[in-house]
């Protein structure tokens, strides 16, 4: 049961924008920089954003991160086909029972 | 180009432990800027972060895990394995090895192994 809330999906026709949340604690995103990843089916999760809102070499600016207080957002502009995915955001959670944390991951569907 | 790769058994028997290695090639598994770690993800379910260790032995777990839960690492041999010991079906996952920075970054992953535990 993860401690990083997440939309359980979200639609968007291509073309179009769609932004995905990520709701935490003072313990983890309040406190802690927020990693963004995509995961295609049947493949391993790729880095999207790190560090809040920078995107590692090869990252299109249609992705973008933010956060503020203790949520994060990921914005998808431009939507494509090959953006249908699972989204999830990451964090440091330093309560006692805390760690690297996952967000419960949102599904992106182009319409 | 770094790249990871997960090898063990892809079916134990539960109560029994589960073994995996990552080799890591293209890049050092003795850099003192990153982590390697393990993460786990249930069939049809989200990520869980199992542990990571540093290149020195220096290791951290998740504390829902940690009773279960050994890595260790071999830089002569450029790889870190993972023990999880008394395994049930809840233990089922696809597992990945992966390397991250000291800011909560994953940047390299391997492909994943899917380890099922069944008797």
């Amino acid at each position: 049961q993860s401690v990083l809330t997440q939309p359980p999906s979200v639609s968007a026709a291509p073309g179009q924008k769609v932004t995905i949340s990520c709701s935490g604690s003072s313990s983890n995103i309040g406190n802690n920089y927020v990693s963004w990843y995509q995961q295609v089916p049947g493949t391993a999760p790729k880095l999207l954003i790190y560090d809040n809102n920078n995107r590692p070499s090869g990252i299109p600016d249609r992705f973008s991160g933010s956060k503020s207080g203790t949520s994060a957002t990921l914005d998808i502009t431009g939507l494509q086909t090959g953006d249908e995915a699972d989204y999830y955001c990451g964090t440091w959670d330093s309560s006692l029972s805390g760690g690297h944390v996952f967000g419960t991951g949102t599904k992106v569907t182009v319409l | 180009q770094l790249q990871l790769q997960e090898s063990g058994p892809g079916l134990v028997k539960p109560s029994e432990t589960l073994s995996l290695t990552c080799s890591v090639s293209g890049g050092s598994i003795s850099s003192s800027t990153y982590y390697w770690a393990w993460v786990r993800q249930p069939p049809g379910k989200g990520l869980e972060w199992i542990g990571s260790i540093y290149y020195s032995g220096s290791t951290y777990y998740n504390p829902s895990l940690k009773s279960r839960v050994t890595i260790s690492v071999d830089t002569s041999r450029t790889q870190f394995s993972l023990n999880l010991n008394s395994v049930t079906a809840s233990d089922t996952a696809l597992y990945y090895c992966a390397r991250h920075h000291h800011n909560p970054s994953f940047d390299y992953w391997g492909q994943g192994t899917l380890v099922t535990v069944s008797s």
